[in-house]
C-alpha cells in the first residue's frame, strides 16, 4: 500500500542546513509527484515545494533561495535541503503524494531550530 | 502567488447542524487542461491532514458523503450536512492549479 515516511534530525542549529528524507513505498516517483508541506507549532499549513514525476521542481516563493528538493528514484526517496535555517523554520515537516489530490501523507517530522 | 481566503476562521456547531466554509481565490483556479485543482483537507489535532475533496467536488474514497464541495473559478464552498463529533478540527482549502501551490489559513470547527 502507499506509504510515506519522513526522517531527519530533530534539532538544527540556527544558520545551519536542514536535510530531510521522505521514503515512499507503494508507488513510483517517476509517475507521481511528491510535495513537502510544513506546519509551525500552533499555526496553519504552508506548502514548501514539490518534485514532479519528470524530476522538475517548484518552490515556495519565500523559501526558494534557500531550498532544494531532489530525489533518488532507485531508493524511492525524496530529499529536502534548506540552508540558513532560522527559528521561524521550526515546524513539523510533512511529505505527501499528489495523485488526484493529496490523499497520502507521512506522519510528519518535527524540526526545531535552536542553539 | 495565489492567495486563498477562507471564511469563517472559526465555526461553532452543534451535532447534526449543517455548516459551510468558503474559500475565495485571488485568481481563477481553472487550469488550461479544463480541471480545477481545488482541494479540501481536514486536520484533526495531532494528526496529519486528511484529504476530503479533490478537484472542487470529488469525494475522496472512504470520506462520508455528508461532505460535499462546490464552486468554480474563484469561489468555492465545503458543506458538511450534519456535523458529527469526528468532524472537529481545522479545515483547509488548497490549490494545486498554479505554482507555487498554496493553502488557505484554515477554519477551525468547534462544538458549540
Amino acid at each position: 500500500q502507499v506509504q510515506l515516511k519522513e526522517s531527519g534530525p530533530g534539532l538544527v542549529q540556527p544558520s545551519q542546513t536542514l536535510s530531510l528524507t521522505c521514503t515512499v513505498s507503494g508507488f513510483s516517483l517517476t509517475s507521481n509527484s511528491v510535495h513537502w508541506v510544513r506546519q509551525p507549532p500552533g499555526k496553519g499549513l504552508e506548502w514548501v515545494g514539490a518534485i514532479w514525476s519528470g524530476g522538475s521542481t517548484d518552490y515556495n516563493s519565500a523559501l526558494k533561495s534557500r531550498l532544494s528538493i531532489s530525489r533518488d528514484t532507485s531508493k524511492s526517496q525524496v530529499f529536502l535541503k534548506m540552508n540558513s535555517l532560522q527559528t521561524e523554520d521550526t515546524a513539523i515537516y510533512f511529505c505527501t503524494r499528489s495523485y488526484y489530490g493529496f490523499a497520502y501523507w507521512g506522519q510528519g517530522t518535527l524540526v526545531t531550530v535552536s542553539s | 502567488d495565489v492567495v486563498l481566503t477562507q471564511t469563517p476562521p472559526t465555526l461553532s456547531a452543534t451535532i447534526g447542524q449543517s455548516v459551510s466554509i468558503s474559500c475565495r481565490s485571488s485568481q481563477s483556479l481553472l487550469d488550461s487542461d479544463g480541471d480545477t485543482y481545488l482541494n479540501w483537507l481536514l486536520q484533526r489535532p495531532g494528526q496529519s491532514p486528511q484529504l476530503l475533496i479533490y478537484s472542487v467536488s470529488n469525494l475522496e474514497s472512504g470520506v462520508p458523503n455528508r461532505f460535499s464541495g462546490s464552486g468554480s473559478e474563484t469561489d468555492f464552498t465545503l458543506k458538511i450536512s450534519g456535523v458529527e463529533a469526528e468532524d472537529l478540527g481545522v479545515y483547509y482549502c488548497m490549490q494545486a492549479t498554479h505554482a507555487p501551490n498554496t493553502f488557505g489559513a484554515g477554519t477551525k470547527l468547534e462544538l458549540k
